[in-house]
Order: structure tokens, then C-alpha cells, then sequence
């Protein structure tokens, strides 16, 4: 099955500065890529996501890019705020898979003032 | 105007019991989830179901039992709880297509004691 890899498990930024998070995945027909913002005790919100015949996506401060070749995307948040700070999930997903979501472990955001 | 709603969302129960927690959307999906999210924050596909029908039965206990009265609503009743059952119960509704990505509910705390 898919497995999807994601790095940093934890990321410490001033606020202002920018935050990537990386992920791969293992299946080459993966072609739907979500990220996902975790708040202590709330649910998984989609903050954006890209499809494979999208190389980049951008929403404001945060934009993902998507490699397929390299079978890699990344999320970047640019000029971090203290309300940035959250566990964010990267994840992979293909068509005929009843639509099922394979997540990464997650990445803990810290951004300190 | 709660789009994904769980109940209940807390529930400590002994084990051996058994359990049940209910999820309703109101958005006009047609697919819907349940991923269990450990006390690592892993987040895990269990099932999905579109327009009623099973389509995904990730390597589950069968102690786990789903049931989709229609498409509005999923289900997941519990038998003989187990320590290791404690999680989050997140559950989740989707668009055929992820036209808008994933929606969760606000989850279930199980705690197995």
C-alpha cells in the first residue's frame, strides 16, 4: 500500500521567519496531495492541497509544491505567525482507492514571538 | 450548521463493553470515513463507505463494525473494548472526486479503561 514519509517530526521557527515540511510518497498513481493543520484537541482542517497535474499551489502564506518524478511535495509557510503553531499532516491519496487518505506522521509547528 | 457531526465526544467505558458512536454530515457527500487517530497522533483510514456501500475495510478487528443507514450517516458500533481501543475516532465525509477535499467531525475521545 501507499506510505507516505514526513519530515521534520517537529519544527521550531521564530515568528516571521518560513517553514517548510517535506513529505514522499511510495505510490506513483498517488495523485491527490491534501495538507492538513491539527490544533491541540480539534479536528484535522484542509489548509490546501494540490493535484498531480499541478506542479505548485499557492493560498497567501502558504504554498505546496509537488514533484511527481521525484515523488515528493512540500508545504511552505512563509512569514510564520504564533497562530501557524499546530501539527500539520501531509497526505497522499489515488484514485480507485475508495478515496482514502494515507496520512504522514505529522509535523509538530512551533512559532515563538 | 455543523457539517460533520459526532457523537458523543468523550466516552470512558470499561472494557469487555460495548460501544457505540454516531456521525451525521450535512454537506450532500457521498463518501464517508472513519480514520483513528493513536495516541501518536497517527492518523489511519479504517473505512469508507460511498452511497452506503462498504468500500474500504482497512485491516480492522472485527470487533469494529460499521453500519451506513444512508448516505447522511456512518456508524461505528464497538464490541468488547480493549486498552488498546483508547484513540480519537475521527469521522469524515468527502465529495467523489475530492471537488472539496475532506471534511472531519470534531471526534470521539474512547477511553478504554
Amino acid at each position: 500500500g501507499e506510505n507516505v514519509e514526513q519530515h521534520p517530526s517537529t519544527l521550531s521557527v521564530q515568528e516571521g521567519d518560513s517553514a517548510v515540511i517535506k513529505c514522499t510518497y511510495s505510490d506513483s498513481a498517488s495523485n491527490y496531495f491534501p495538507w492538513y493543520k491539527q490544533e491541540l484537541g480539534k479536528r484535522p482542517q484542509l489548509i490546501i492541497d494540490i493535484r498531480s497535474n499541478v506542479g505548485e499551489k499557492k493560498d497567501q502564506r502558504i504554498a505546496v509544491t509537488l514533484n511527481k518524478t521525484a515523488k515528493h511535495f512540500s508545504l511552505h509557510i512563509t512569514e510564520t505567525q504564533p497562530e501557524d503553531s499546530a501539527v500539520y499532516f501531509c497526505a497522499a491519496s489515488k484514485a480507485n482507492s475508495g478515496y482514502a487518505l494515507n496520512f504522514g506522521k505529522g509535523t509538530s509547528l512551533l512559532v515563538t514571538p | 450548521d455543523t457539517a460533520v457531526s459526532q457523537t458523543p465526544k468523550y466516552l470512558v467505558t470499561q472494557m469487555g463493553n460495548d460501544k457505540s458512536i454516531k456521525c451525521e454530515q450535512n454537506l450532500g457527500h457521498d463518501t464517508m470515513y472513519w480514520y483513528k487517530q493513536d495516541s501518536k497522533k497517527f492518523l489511519k483510514i479504517m473505512f469508507s463507505y460511498n452511497n452506503k456501500e462498504l468500500i474500504i475495510n482497512e485491516t480492522v478487528p472485527n470487533r469494529f463494525s460499521p453500519k451506513s443507514p444512508d448516505k447522511a450517516h456512518l456508524n461505528l458500533h464497538i464490541n468488547s473494548l480493549e486498552l488498546g481501543d483508547s484513540a480519537v475516532y475521527f469521522c469524515a465525509s468527502s465529495q467523489e472526486g475530492y471537488t472539496q477535499g475532506y471534511t472531519f467531525g470534531s471526534g470521539t475521545r474512547l477511553t478504554v479503561v
